[in-house]
């Protein structure tokens, strides 16, 4: 059972531009919503987090936006940089279990 | 900010050995620390999640005789590959929590095992 959908598989941005990728849940218990930045043969980086009481963070670049009654999140990378070119995966947790992975988006940045 | 230290970064190992890895929380106590398994161009799946001083509870279709996990101190987890096969060869991530608090969950770099 996905319950962290992902959208788009992979996604190519020019320089300067605007990266958005979607994510979707079911699980209603999910309490908390990180985005994590993965480069090949590395383990994921946490890049920005949101809890459901807030319909928006933004931190840098990144900005997460959060509709709780779709049951929505999506991250937005404004000003996109060859640099940002990587995995990207949304990610769900409830209480003291382990988070529940995206099936990630792979995002090339063209100069 | 907090540390996770996953050693050996890349094992190469024949069919038939085991392989330990290796993971470490630098400055904080671990009290859970979850492990993950990634196959190229795929997402993480979670193996199974241990508490320190307790046994590893571990995902549906995972054999826990064949990964085995202790988390004999609560800085320390390791993760073993018995009798590893080809079809073992995959990206190995640990995580590991500071307490209770979601914004205290970090990642290790990972560990790349192939088996020939």
């Amino acid at each position: 059972q996905q319950q962290v959908k992902q959208s788009p598989q992979s996604l190519i941005v020019q320089k300067g531009g605007i990266s958005i990728i979607n994510c979707a849940y079911e699980n209603t218990a999910f309490d908390y919503f990180p985005w994590y930045q993965q480069f090949p043969g590395k383990g994921p980086a946490l890049l920005i987090a949101i809890r459901p009481d807030v319909s928006e963070k933004k931190e840098g670049r990144f900005t997460i936006s959060f509709n709780k009654s779709a049951k929505q999140f999506s991250l937005h990378i404004m000003d996109s940089q060859p640099g940002d070119s990587a995995t990207y995966f949304c990610a769900a947790l409830a209480g003291r279990r382990a988070l529940t992975f995206g099936s990630g988006t792979r995002l090339q940045v063209q100069p | 900010g907090a540390v996770v230290s996953q050693h050996p970064s890349w094992v190469i190992c024949k069919s038939g050995t085991s392989v330990k890895i290796e993971c470490r929380s630098l400055d904080f106590q671990a009290t859970t620390m979850f492990w993950y398994r990634q196959f190229p161009k795929q997402s993480l799946m979670l193996m199974a999640t241990s508490n320190e001083g307790s046994k590893a509870t571990y995902e549906q279709g995972v054999e826990k005789d064949k990964f085995l996990i202790n988390h004999a101190s609560l800085t320390l987890s390791t993760l073993t590959v018995t009798s590893a096969h080809p079809e073992d060869s995959s990206f190995y991530i640990c995580s590991a929590r500071e307490g209770t608090s979601h914004e205290k969950l970090f990642f290790g770099s990972g560990t790349q095992l192939s088996v020939l």
